[in-house]
């Protein structure tokens, strides 16, 4: 399968606990994506790399949440001190930007449940 | 900023009717415009995508996209719609500056037989 793959693809936690999902992008893709959805709603944008480098982070995001992508090629997201209102489908997409543009491909998500 | 709305939360269709569903967006740049398909309990799937160029752009499963700069339109359409398409709809803005992918709230499709 040569798609976007997300681990695990369901977590539950309990209130106060680290998570840390994995994201691994279609190879030599350039530009992953993280974004939060909840049910009903469209995507929400966390946060994104070109390359390594992280070069916007949402403002809603927390200082509780980070996201790395340390050789360019997979992705780590981390919610610290998990939050009931973190619960959320937790989506991962990666895109190649060369000359404009072209489609995210988009895993099929991490599940996060907090109890 | 970019943005993007969609004003209708759910649509309705019969079977063999045409289907529109709509989207506007705002950017500072050039727009690079995409829909995209999620199905209970799946990711979200690509269908279609405007750069530049012709303003009627194909996608899968028949689905076309209208982009009309003059009203910052990008509308969803399918001449005759398919009980399989009933699926949650988004649409998603990006401006030329390759910054990041923006979604719409979402469209319900409901297609009844």
């Amino acid at each position: 399968d040569t798609g976007v793959s997300q681990n695990p693809r369901h977590k539950i936690t309990k209130r106060g606990q680290n998570v840390t999902f994995r994201c691994d992008p279609i190879s030599e893709h350039n530009r992953l994506y993280w974004y939060r959805q909840t049910l009903g709603q469209g995507p929400e944008f966390l946060t994104y790399f070109q390359n390594e480098a992280q070069l916007e982070k949402s403002r809603l995001l927390s200082d509780r949440f980070s996201a790395e992508r340390p050789k360019g090629s997979f992705s780590t997201l981390e919610i610290q001190r998990t939050e009931q209102g973190d619960s959320a489908m937790y989506l991962c997409a990666s895109s190649l930007i060369v000359h404009g543009s072209t489609e995210a491909f988009f895993g099929q998500g991490t599940r996060l449940t907090v109890v | 900023a970019q943005s993007v709305a969609q004003p209708e939360d759910q649509v309705n269709v019969a079977e063999g009717n045409p289907l529109t569903v709509k989207c506007t967006y705002s950017v500072s740049g050039n727009p690079y415009l995409f829909w995209y398909v999620q199905y209970p309990n799946r990711g979200l799937q690509f269908l279609l995508k405007y750069i530049t160029g012709d303003n009627l752009v194909k996608g899968s499963y028949g689905f076309e996209a209208e982009f009309n700069k003059s009203q910052t339109s990008f509308h969803l359409k399918k001449p005759s719609a398919l009980v399989s398409d009933s699926a949650l709809y988004f649409c998603a803005v990006r401006d030329s500056s390759a910054s990041k992918i923006i979604f719409g709230s979402g469209t319900r499709l409901s297609i009844r037989p």
